[in-house]
């Protein structure tokens, strides 16, 4: 059964600092990741998509990367601001069965 | 505009009441999702289906019930039999390719 899991569950950070949040899971027979981003009461907004033929993916000042051997993705975001602050979840798609699997979240919140 | 509606928005249930939460799109895509995300947790997945006239169990279907009928529809109904079915429902679909998955604005469930 895949697992995803995310840390840390959350991150306070000033403004202006570059910080990186972890995703793992177990299974690798993955089709795709996906990061996305969630503000409370809200759904849930993509961020980056990488295959699973890709290492990495890039928009704007956030960059993921994807090691699929080592079941682990990072999410880079770069000089973060206080609009960044919300909740960011990283899911996969097992190629076996088109499950979409998510972590638990990690909560950011960047001061100003 | 392309996209996912989940309605309504707000839904409360007396107990013992089933209730139907709508999720339709206009992606024109194969495979849909349904999750349910409790306060500072992460999504579980209730039921998804990758084509028409078909849905399988995702990790908590107990107490709820979908159909595909129609490629741009899946409605969730949470059953008498769901227990704790206050919780935000949020509904996903996914096309073929790069297997982007786009999500609804969300339900907000509460028993009364």
């Amino acid at each position: 059964k895949q697992e995803v899991t995310q840390i840390p569950a959350a991150l306070s950070v000033p403004e202006g600092e570059n910080l990186v949040l972890n995703c793992s899971f177990t299974d690798s027979a993955i089709y795709n990741l996906q990061w996305f981003r969630q503000d409370p009461g809200k759904g849930l907004t993509s961020l980056l998509l990488i295959q699973s033929s890709q290492r990495e993916q890039t928009s704007g000042r956030l960059n993921a990367s994807l090691d699929k051997s080592s079941g682990r993705s990072t999410l880079y975001i770069a000089a973060s601001q206080p609009g960044d602050s919300a909740t960011y979840l990283c899911a996969v798609c097992s190629g076996n069965t088109g499950k979409l699997i998510f972590g638990q979240g990690t909560t950011l919140q960047v001061k100003p | 505009d392309g996209g996912i509606t989940q309605s309504p928005k707000y839904l409360f249930r007396k107990e013992g009441q089933n209730v139907t939460l709508s999720c339709e799109q206009n992606l024109n895509h194969d495979a849909m999702y349904w999750y349910r995300q409790d306060p500072g947790q992460g999504l579980r997945l209730i039921y998804y289906s990758q084509i028409v006239n078909d849905f399988q169990k995702g990790d908590i279907a107990e107490g709820y019930s979908v159909s595909r009928e129609k490629k741009e529809s899946f409605p969730l109904t949470v059953t008498s039999a769901q227990k704790n079915p206050t919780a935000f429902y949020l509904c996903a679909s996914m096309g073929q390719g790069d297997a982007e998955a786009f999500f609804g604005q969300g339900t907000r469930l509460t028993v009364v």
